[in-house]
């Protein structure tokens, strides 16, 4: 069955320093996102990615935070200027379509646990 | 600012039996439903989803019911197994939005 492959699973950075976060949605998707989890709270919608560019973005979403689609198949997030708050589980997910539009759901990757010090 | 809410942090149910998870929402622009299970160290996964124009929706053990007038969802699984024991998230989608705003999870616990 199809995957979507984060990497690293698990990823420290110093406070200040910037990150990139990696996946690789499956194949055939056209919408990509990427979700947080801080520890203990819900799952949260950070932005989602659409014909190579952004489609829409929460709130969370600010100047510190941006995406890439660099090669068709990558799908990275970045994340400058890191805080200690922005330490978090990072889902990427993928879809064929929005759910409710032609797709049942997204897939979401692993995860990539986020640890600032 | 929750709009959708799981207010059982926790579900212990026997093997088995029918265990019967919750959510709430308050977003009258939400028009599709998601069910998410989720494994420690792993991604949720998709589980079972509903249209707003429907009530009620199965899929072999899992069945989810909505009442839009109530804004309430619930996923029944039956029977219960093992296997089931996972934290279970209630998504929700609409008005033109792309993301899913999620509940907290429930921690659905099945006891031998």
């Amino acid at each position: 069955e199809p995957e979507v492959t984060q990497t690293p699973s698990h990823q420290v950075t110093q406070m200040g320093q910037e990150v990139i976060l990696r996946c690789v949605p499956i194949s055939n998707h056209l919408y990509f996102y990427w979700y947080r989890q801080i520890l203990g709270q819900k799952v949260e919608f950070l932005v989602s990615f659409y014909n190579n560019e952004i489609s829409e973005k929460s709130e969370i979403f600010d100047d510190q935070f941006s995406v890439e689609r660099p090669d068709g198949s990558n799908f990275t997030l970045k994340i400058r200027s890191t805080k200690l708050e922005d330490s978090a589980m990072y889902f990427c997910a993928s879809s064929e379509a929005l759910p409710g539009q032609g797709a049942y759901g997204y897939t979401f990757g692993s995860g990539t646990r986020l640890t600032i010090v | 600012d929750q709009q959708v809410k799981q207010n059982s942090p926790s579900l212990s149910v026997q093997e088995g039996r029918i265990s019967i998870l919750n959510c709430d929402y308050t977003n009258s622009m939400f028009d599709y439903f998601l069910w998410y299970k989720k494994y420690p160290a792993e991604g949720p996964t998709f589980l079972i989803s509903i249209s707003s124009i429907k009530d009620k929706n199965e899929d072999g053990r899992f069945t989810v019911f909505l009442n839009k007038s109530a804004k309430h969802l619930s996923l029944h699984i039956v029977p219960s197994q093992p296997g089931d024991s996972a934290v279970y998230f209630c998504a929700a989608i609409g008005g033109g939005a792309d993301g899913l705003t999620f509940g907290k999870g429930t921690h659905l616990i099945i006891q031998p």
